[in-house]
């Protein structure tokens, strides 16, 4: 059982280049999440997606899309990457679709990214 | 608009002494609140998740406490060893997002 994976670990991107991002999940989990991290910021919500088929913007969506593959997968892409993304992304799941449903979230070991 | 702050922003303490973090929210309607413990270089792993009718939960060492009416929250870490040292994050649930705090950076030094 190996919870939430991430790849890749490490990247540095140039400005205008262009990843994805994957994660997947083990857990037969129905959301799943991307976040950023920033120094001196808490996460930030990119994206969501509470259930396969269906995604939703979170606090911080533009410059990125995301792809809910199948229940276990949910990817994030970056079209044409900015020094502003430069940040530590991580990606969640948890069992409960909703913000009230007391399922705890998983996390994953997170992607660093540098844009130059 | 909903927020998260946390205090104090660093710690450091002696192995062995308890500490007390702080958590103040505005965010609404409230559906739960949650602690953190973030490992340098992983991922947050919870710690505690609270309901709007629960004042006080354990895990361990780590004593969480809420109150609805002021909104606020505190997290007691009590005999604390080495491997306390992280950052330890509030997180409060509204609809179907997370609002996240800054979060607390713990130093436990022997």
């Amino acid at each position: 059982n190996a919870g939430v994976t991430q790849t890749p670990k490490f990247q540095v991107l140039k400005t205008g280049q262009s990843m994805t991002l994957q994660c997947a999940q083990d857990m037969n989990h129905n959301s799943m999440y991307w976040y950023r991290q920033d120094p001196g910021m808490g996460l930030r919500l990119i994206y969501y997606s509470a259930s396969e088929g269906t995604t939703d913007k979170g606090e911080v969506p533009n410059g990125y899309n995301v792809s809910r593959l199948n229940k276990r997968e949910f990817s994030l892409r970056l079209e044409s990457a900015a020094p502003s993304q430069t940040s530590v992304y991580f990606c969640a799941s948890r069992y409960g679709t909703s913000g009230g449903a007391l399922h705890e979230q998983f996390f994953g070991p997170g992607t660093r990214l540098t844009v130059l | 608009k909903n927020q998260v702050e946390q205090s104090p922003q660093s710690l450091i303490i002696l192995e062995g002494k308890n500490c007390t973090l702080q958590c103040n929210y505005t965010v609404s309607p409230f559906s739960n609140l949650r602690w953190y413990k973030q490992d340098t270089g992983r991922g947050p792993v919870s710690l505690t998740i609270m309901t709007f009718s629960e004042n006080t939960k354990s895990n361990g060492r780590y004593t969480a406490t809420l109150d609805a009416d002021t909104k606020q929250s505190s997290l007691h870490i009590t005999a604390s060893q080495l491997s306390d040292s992280a950052s330890y994050i509030c997180v409060v649930s509204a609809d179907n997002q997370f609002y996240f705090g800054t979060g607390t950076s713990l130093t436990v030094i022997p």
